[in-house]
């Protein structure tokens, strides 16, 4: 049984950078099968897609251009978790944010959410 | 970017009811070389994360119950709960995973009568 647990600061600074964790269990980050994916939830943007990374004899990442400019998707093969950077923040960036795995495209397990929030 | 839209925006279906939610997306998620709809159905009730229900547009996920079903190609889809629930009240989202980025509908909220 696949489970993905997040952490991460739940109070940001604007200009800084936010950074959320997603530690998995019951699969490899290095899976070749699968893609790791960051997906973000607000009010005022609904559910937004952020981008993934995934290991197909080497790694790839694909980001959405809404956020490329500030975004990084990282593995840690070690730890077997994936980390969301997130730079520049400002208040449009407060949402819960969700790590996930996609299979075959689609976003098959979820991690549990941690909510954001970008303020002085 | 692939726009998914949905409707309705809210629902009010009665226990034992059929409930019908659409999803149309701005082009075609239909992959010609393997005829599959890139669309996906989740159910996201509160404090928790999105489900995934259906995938390849009428698939449903394991263990997902037979009252829920998928339809739809190309640009239409819907999804359709045959027999309503209590348990069933939840926002519904549609998902292209034709082209990243993999974009959202922007949800039907299903509630009880």
């Amino acid at each position: 049984q696949v489970q993905l647990q997040q952490s991460g600061p739940g109070l940001v600074k604007p200009s800084q950078t936010l950074s959320v964790t997603c530690a998995i269990s019951g699969d490899s980050v290095s899976s070749n099968s699968v893609a790791w994916t960051w997906i973000r939830q607000s009010p005022s943007r609904g559910l937004e897609w952020l981008g993934r990374t995934y290991y197909r004899s080497k790694w790839y990442n694909d980001y959405a251009l809404s956020v490329k400019s500030r975004i990084g998707i990282n593995p840690d093969t070690p730890k077997n978790q994936f980390s969301l950077q997130l730079n520049a923040v400002t208040p449009e960036d407060t949402a819960v944010y969700y790590c996930a795995r996609t299979r075959a495209g689609v976003l098959d397990y979820w991690g549990q959410g941690t909510l954001v929030t970008v303020s002085s | 970017d692939i726009v998914m839209t949905q409707s309705p925006d809210s629902l009010a279906v009665s226990l034992g009811e059929r409930a019908t939610i659409n999803c149309k997306s701005s082009q075609s998620v239909l992959y010609s070389s393997n005829d599959k709809n890139y669309l996906g159905w989740y159910q996201h009730k509160p404090g928790q994360p999105p489900k995934l229900l259906i995938y390849w547009a009428s698939t449903r996920e394991s263990g997902v119950p037979d009252r829920f079903s998928g339809s739809g190609s190309g640009t239409d889809f819907t999804l359709t709960i045959s027999s309503l629930q209590a348990e069933d009240v939840a926002v519904y989202f549609c998902q292209q995973y034709y082209t990243t980025p993999h974009t959202f509908g922007q949800g039907t909220k299903l509630e009880i009568k």
